[in-house]
C-alpha cells in the first residue's frame, strides 16, 4: 500500500527566508510524486511532479523538490518565500499505472512579515 | 478551459436531508475522483471513475453515500440521509493521465 507522511503540521517562516517542507513516502515500486498547494477556500493546485529522470524538479512559483530514493523522501523547497506562499501544502504519491493519489496530512505554512 | 466545476460552492442542510453535489470535469479527461477533506482525516479518496465506470468505491464511507457518472461531462455525489459528521469540503478532480489531475474548488458542506 502507498502512504505519505508529512512530519510537520505547521511551519512559520519569515518573508524572504528559505522554506523546506518534508515528505516521506512508502511505496513498493517507483512512485509518481507530487506537491500540491491549497490556498484558503480554494482547490488544490499542482506545484510540481516527479515521474523519472532528474531527481531535482522545478515547479511553479519558484518551488523545487528533490527525490531521494535512499531516504524515500521528496522534500519541497523555496529559496525565498513571499507572503503569498502562505497556504497548506500537500505531498502525494501515486502508482505509475493508475491515477489514484494518496495524500499526506498537509503542512500549513504561515509567513510573517 | 474552465477547469473542474463544482456546484454548489457552499451547502448548509439539516440532518436527515438529501444532499447532491455536482461536478463537471474538464473536457477530454477520462477519469474523475471524489475526495473529502476534513481536519481529522485530511484528504480521503471516496470514489474513482474511469470512462464513466466506477473503478474503486472502497473509500465511500457507508451506504448513505452514492455517486454516479451518467456521462463524460457530469457526476454527482449524493448523501441520503445526511448527518452532521458528513460536514466537510468535498472535492471533485479529473485527469487524463498521471500528473494531470485538476481539482475543483470544492463544495463546503455543513450539516446541522
Amino acid at each position: 500500500a502507498q502512504s505519505v507522511t508529512q512530519p510537520d503540521i505547521h511551519i512559520t517562516v519569515s518573508e524572504g527566508a528559505s522554506l523546506e517542507l518534508r515528505c516521506n513516502y512508502s511505496y513498493g515500486a517507483t512512485p509518481y510524486l507530487f506537491w500540491y498547494v491549497q490556498s484558503p477556500g480554494q482547490g488544490l493546485q499542482l506545484l510540481l511532479k516527479y515521474f523519472s529522470g532528474d531527481t531535482l524538479v522545478q515547479g511553479i512559483k519558484g518551488f523545487e523538490a528533490e527525490f531521494k530514493r535512499s531516504q524515500s523522501s521528496f522534500n519541497l523547497r523555496k529559496p525565498s518565500v513571499h507572503w503569498s506562499d502562505a497556504a497548506e501544502y500537500f505531498c502525494a504519491v501515486g502508482p505509475s499505472n493508475d491515477y489514484k493519489l494518496s495524500f499526506g496530512a498537509g503542512t500549513t505554512v504561515t509567513v510573517r512579515a | 478551459d474552465a477547469g473542474v466545476i463544482q456546484s454548489p460552492r457552499h451547502e448548509v442542510t439539516e440532518m436527515g436531508q438529501e444532499v447532491t453535489l455536482r461536478c463537471k470535469p474538464i473536457s477530454g479527461h477520462n477519469s474523475l475522483f471524489w475526495y473529502r477533506q476534513t481536519m481529522m482525516r485530511g484528504l480521503e479518496l471516496l470514489i474513482y471513475f474511469n470512462n464513466n465506470v466506477p473503478i474503486d468505491d472502497s473509500g465511500m464511507p457507508e451506504d448513505r453515500f452514492s455517486a454516479k457518472m451518467p456521462n463524460a461531462s457530469f457526476s454527482t455525489l449524493k448523501i441520503q440521509p445526511s448527518e452532521p459528521r458528513d460536514s466537510a469540503v468535498y472535492f471533485c478532480a479529473s485527469t487524463y493521465s498521471p500528473g494531470t489531475t485538476s481539482f475543483g474548488q470544492g463544495t463546503r458542506l455543513t450539516v446541522v
